[in-house]
């Protein structure tokens, strides 16, 4: 069992571009998550799925949009890069938000992103 | 406006000793609380919950304390490992049904 499969690992993007943050989870979780993690800094939530076809913004969305047309899938897009960008970003699902210790949320590895 | 704080960076403690990580939060509806660890590298892996109902969750050497009143939680690691070397977050929902807030984490360091 793969569970949640991030790509890239890496990627270096110049000011201005664009890119998609991959992420797939076999796991058939209905929720999914996009979170940021700044150096010394907890996870932020960019936006959550609870369902295909369904998403909402978190704390910090501005900069990113995303889409949930399958189960398996919640792609990150960035479409202007900028240095503030720069950060590791996960990926999670889970059954529900969470509801006891049976449900807890499964993490990717994450995307190291640098914005120069 | 951070809900969850994790006030020690870091926290260094000899092999075989008991760690104690320290969570506070601000928001009074949170309700559910998990511990999250996380190798370099790698995304956080689940430790060990608690819900307002209970003051204290058990799980083999890892022991969670919520004490309601101060708004305050603990995780106690006894006996300490150079595997549990790692950073560990605080996270809270409101009745399991919102996203996770989390902490800023704390990285413990065991010393063989």
């Amino acid at each position: 069992n793969a569970g949640v499969t991030q790509t890239p690992k890496f990627r270096i993007l110049k000011i201005g571009q664009s890119m998609t943050l991959q992420c797939t989870q076999d796991m058939n979780h209905n929720y999914m998550y996009w979170y940021r993690q700044d150096p010394g800094m907890g996870l932020k939530l960019i936006y959550y799925s609870v369902g295909a076809g369904i998403t909402d913004k978190g704390e910090v969305p501005n900069g990113y949009n995303v889409s949930r047309s399958t189960t398996e899938d919640f792609p990150l897009r960035l479409e202007l890069a900028a240095p503030s960008q720069t950060s590791v970003y996960f990926c999670a699902s889970s059954y529900y938000f969470i509801r006891d210790s049976n449900s807890p949320l499964h993490f990717g590895n994450g995307t190291r992103l640098t914005v120069t | 406006d951070q809900q969850v704080k994790q006030n020690s960076p870091s926290l260094s403690v000899q092999e075989g000793r008991i760690s104690i990580l320290n969570c506070d939060y601000t928001n009074s509806m949170f309700d559910y609380f998990l511990w999250y660890k996380k190798y370099p590298a790698e995304g956080p892996t689940f430790l060990i919950s608690i819900s307002s109902i209970k003051d204290k969750n058990e799980d083999g050497r890892f022991t969670v304390f919520l004490n309601k009143s101060a708004k305050h939680l603990s995780l106690h690691i006894v006996p300490s490992q150079p595997g549990d070397s790692a950073v560990y977050f605080c996270a809270a929902s409101v009745s399991g049904n919102t996203p996770l807030v989390f902490g800023k984490g704390t990285r413990l360091s065991v010393i063989a």
